[in-house]
């Protein structure tokens, strides 16, 4: 049974740049969550994906844009990239829409800005 | 908005000892989820407890138990039997029940939980 897996692993760009992370649900579910994880601290919420449509958004820019395939697997995109947007990308899912289902998470994208 | 304090950045236990990490929460709201994650270095985010907060019983899984003071706000993770593998970055999470699913979690800083073979 796979879990969440993301892609890549370890990305470099540059500021000014545009970057898209790539997320597949554990096998059943279908919300995707993301969130973004500075260096010593915990994940911050970016945004939810639930049914192809974002459900709840986090103190995130406009930047910060995602979308969800009908296989419930997911992408975040960040446009115009700062140094500040460095940090570990985690993707989480869970299933079926309910407040009751844990999420489980993937190993993450380490996202560095130049 | 809800926020999630983790007052020790770091802790170190001998190992088969007893630890036990705080977690103190701020919220309006009667309907939640609480929950402590481990992250290894390895980076994945691995669910270790978690109590619903209409439950007034203690969840335990294992060497990992809470106590869970709703009145107080407060949401410790005590670890018997410490064991090489428990080291890691610990965090405590918080979400709502109002939003059916829809919310995020809300973490803490983490505490970094040191194993002294």
């Amino acid at each position: 049974d796979a879990g969440v897996t993301q892609s890549p692993t370890h990305l470099i760009k540059t500021r000014g740049q545009q970057v898209t992370l790539r997320c597949s649900p554990k096998s059943g579910h279908d919300t995707v969550s993301w969130y973004q994880q500075a260096l010593g601290q915990g994940p911050q919420f970016i945004f939810q994906y639930y049914e192809e449509e974002e459900r709840q958004r986090g103190n995130f820019p406009d930047r910060f844009s995602g979308h969800q395939f009908p296989n419930y697997s997911s992408e975040l995109n960040v446009n115009a990239l700062l140094l500040g947007d460095s940090a570990l990308y985690l993707c989480a899912s869970s299933g079926r829409a309910s407040s009751n289902q844990p999420q489980h998470f993937g190993d993450g994208t380490r996202l560095s800005i130049l | 908005a809800q926020t999630v304090t983790q007052s020790q950045p770091e802790m170190s236990v001998q190992e088969a000892e007893t630890v036990t990490l705080s977690c103190t929460y701020d919220t309006s709201e009667s309907d939640y989820y609480l929950f402590w994650y481990k992250q290894p270095p390895s980076r994945q985010m691995i669910l270790v407890i978690r109590q619903e907060a209409y439950k007034q019983q203690n969840a335990t899984e294992n060497r990992f138990s809470v106590n869970f003071q709703k009145a107080a706000k407060s949401f410790s993770l005590k670890i018997s039997d410490s064991q090489l593998g428990d080291a890691a970055m610990y965090f405590c999470a918080y979400r709502s029940a109002a939003g059916g699913g829809a919310d995020g979690l809300t973490f803490g800083k983490g505490t970094h939980l040191i194993i002294q073979p």
